[in-house]
């Protein structure tokens, strides 16, 4: 079975500074798919950064960047220069090769001007 | 990236009643789109992954007789929740999966309908 984790329900963060939300997984693949979305309060869900488990290189988007440690199934995101734009719902999620996305129960983060 | 649309955006209805939702990819075709309900401040939980041409495959724990799923063509699968009672209320989000080769680097990446709240009274 595949599971995913994030330990952290909400966390807050002041403008400008940074904050890595934690995710750990669990899966029995080789291959496989982690992904953060952000949902904001709109509720359309955002694809923020995605990594394939085959690549050691972690993946960058911008102000944002993943942490993948393989060995521990670990998939952190770290988000720098905090905006407020970056107030959402964040969720870590797994999908295996062509199969369904499992998501995490989220994280709630604040940006606190 | 691609888009996808759900129609409506929002409804109400009454108890015992029938409720359509549509899910459109509009850039692409789609031959396997995914349903996911969410209450209030949690996760995404996914229903049933809908497949074109084929019957719905259900996640345990889903009534398939309550959440009609029918994928009729390449770009349009529809969720039917039928007989609506105010414990379905919820939010509806589909999403379509695009499969592309890239560079000689093949991509399987789902996109998110904007969902659909559903209130039934």
């Amino acid at each position: 079975a595949q599971t995913v984790t994030q330990s952290q329900p909400e966390m807050s963060v002041q403008e400008a500074e940074t904050v890595t939300l934690s995710c750990t997984y669990d899966t029995s693949e080789n291959n496989y798919y982690l992904f953060w979305y952000k949902q904001p309060p709109s509720r359309q869900m955002i694809l923020v950064i995605r990594q394939e488990a085959y690549k050691q290189q972690n993946a960058t988007e911008n102000r944002f960047s993943v942490n993948f440690q393989k060995a521990a199934k670990s998939f952190s995101l770290k988000i720098s220069d905090s905006q407020l734009g970056d107030t959402a719902m964040y969720f870590c999620a797994l999908q295996t090769s062509y199969d369904k996305v499992i998501f995490g129960p989220g994280t709630s983060l604040s940006v606190i001007p | 990236g691609a888009v996808v649309s759900q129609h409506p955006s929002w409804v109400i209805c009454k108890s015992g009643t029938s409720v359509k939702i549509e899910c459109r990819s509009l850039d692409f075709q789609a031959t396997t789109m995914f349903w996911y309900r969410q209450f209030p401040k949690q996760s995404l939980m996914l229903m049933a992954t809908s497949n074109e041409g084929s019957k719905a495959t259900y996640e345990q724990g889903v009534e398939k007789d309550k959440f009609l799923i029918n994928h009729a063509s390449l770009t349009l699968s529809t969720l039917t929740v039928t007989s609506a009672h105010p414990e379905d209320s919820s939010f509806y989000i589909c999403s379509a999966r695009d499969s592309y080769m890239d560079v000689g680097t093949s991509f399987d990446e789902q996109f998110f309908g904007p969902g659909t709240r559903l209130t039934v009274l």
